[in-house]
């Protein structure tokens, strides 16, 4: 059983285009992780979100954690070839386990 | 060097071989983590250390021998490997095991083919 199930699996888009990535469970996460993983490199962290509704920005990338704990999006507006890579998401739930997302591989096409 | 560090990069090895993986973290961290990251397949975590003690270990095969000597530095040995164990494996490490302080930090991964 996955608990953190990453939509879509696949993403191909032309450069300036916008996306969102989903993350899903039906379990309640007390925080919740987004990472980026470029070939042949570990993840990277990108941010944390701990309150249900919060909204994180980082430059052209916009985080939600849903009101409800227990999903979170990630957004990316105007997308550049630079964004390509396998985005992770990653979560603690109430029982203090820590789990990564099945992941979503990002190409965006210049 | 800073951050979290793995060495070697590459390995090639016979399923009769010996070898160790390497995993340094100059973080100041207290938990360190051993994940396996094969294609088309989600992240698998193998097993993590708090404080130097063995926390978790995901029913791997005993033919996967972790040792952490100290907070700072945590091998991998491995011996008579089978060809499905080629793969991307990943080091990280995080301030503790708890809430917010699971955010982890990754090293560039050894990746390891078993011929």
């Amino acid at each position: 059983t996955q608990l953190l199930e990453q939509s879509p699996q696949f993403l191909s888009i032309q450069e300036g285009e916008n996306l969102t990535v989903y993350c899903n469970s039906s379990s309640v996460f007390s925080s919740l992780q987004w990472y980026r993983q470029e070939p042949g490199e570990g993840p990277v962290l990108l941010v944390t979100v701990v309150t249900g509704g919060e909204v994180k920005k980082l430059k052209r990338l916009t985080f939600q954690f849903g009101d409800a704990r227990k999903d979170s999006s990630l957004h990316i507006t105007a997308a550049q070839p630079g964004d390509t890579g396998l985005y992770l998401c990653a979560g603690t739930n109430t029982g203090n386990q820590f789990y990564f997302g099945t992941g979503t591989s990002l190409t965006v096409i210049p | 060097e800073t951050g979290v560090t793995q060495t070697p990069r590459h390995l090639v090895m016979g399923m009769t071989n010996k070898k160790s993986l390497k995993c340094e973290q100059h973080l100041g961290h207290n938990a360190m983590y051993w994940y396996k990251q094969s294609a088309k397949k989600p992240l698998e975590l193998m097993f993590v250390y708090s404080l130097e003690e063995r926390v978790e270990n995901n029913s791997v095969p005993s033919r996967f021998s972790p040792e952490c000597p100290n907070s700072s530095h945590l091998f991998l040995h491995l011996h008579t490997l089978q060809p499905e164990d080629s793969a991307l494996y990943l080091c990280a490490s995080s301030r503790e095991i708890t809430g917010d302080s699971y955010e982890q930090y990754f090293g560039p991964g050894t990746r390891l083919t078993v011929t």
